[in-house]
């Protein structure tokens, strides 16, 4: 039972290029969410779905796309880096909230991207 | 506008003594909170939560304190460990929304031995 797993660990990109996170899940979790990291801001939720075939924005949605096509796997794309994308991303799954019980996210180790 | 604040970036205290770390909120919505610890090249991971139908919640050597009327909450670790040190984030959620959590700022926890 691996958790949450994010690919890769590290990446460096130019300016304008394009690249894809990946989040991949083994608990069956309904709920997925990317969320970046910044010095002295927390969390702040990028994107999230509640389900295969589902996405909606979060905080920060602006120059990134998600995609859910499978349940166990959620996908962010940057499709034209920019220096203000320099974060680490990190991913979180959760079981669904049935009538508003909280569920806790576990998250994936993190990807540390840098845009020059 | 930051609805979930955490003042105090840093807090070092000695092995033994109790690490007692504060969280503001500002949005009433508010009804879950958590808070989660964070080591370096780690994700968070879960620690303790409470509902806002709740005042205190104790597991082990954690208790998450939560007072509605002032919007504040608080975790006390006692006895603070060295394997303590971490940074502490708080975190609130509503009900609806897949329960998004707004996240603080962080608060560097350093326990001395």
């Amino acid at each position: 039972n691996a958790g949450v797993t994010q690919t890769p660990k590290f990446r460096v990109l130019k300016t304008g290029q394009s690249m894809t996170l990946l989040c991949a899940q083994d608990m069956n979790h309904e709920y997925m969410y990317w969320y970046r990291q910044d010095p002295g801001m927390g969390l702040r939720l990028i994107h999230y779905s509640v389900g295969e075939g589902t996405t909606a924005k979060g905080e920060v949605p602006d120059g990134y796309n998600v995609s859910r096509l499978k349940k166990q796997n959620f996908l962010l794309g940057l499709e034209s880096a920019a220096p203000s994308q320099t974060s680490v991303y990190f991913c979180a799954s959760s079981y669904s909230s049935i009538s508003g019980i909280y569920n806790e996210q576990f998250f994936g180790p993190g990807t540390r991207l840098t845009v020059l | 506008d930051q609805q979930v604040k955490q003042n105090s970036p840093s807090l070092s205290v000695q092995e033994g003594r109790i690490s007692i770390l504060n969280c503001d909120y500002t949005n009433s919505m508010f009804d879950y909170f958590l808070w989660y610890k964070k080591y370096p090249a780690e994700g968070p991971t879960f620690l303790i939560s409470i509902s806002s139908i709740k005042d205190k919640n104790e597991d082990g050597r954690f208790t998450v304190f939560l007072n509605k009327s002032a919007k504040h909450l608080s975790l006390h670790i006692v006895p603070s460990q060295p394997g303590d040190s971490a940074v502490y984030f708080c975190a609130a959620t509503r009900s609806g929304s897949a329960r998004q959590l707004t996240f603080g700022s962080g608060t560097q926890l350093t326990v001395l031995p």
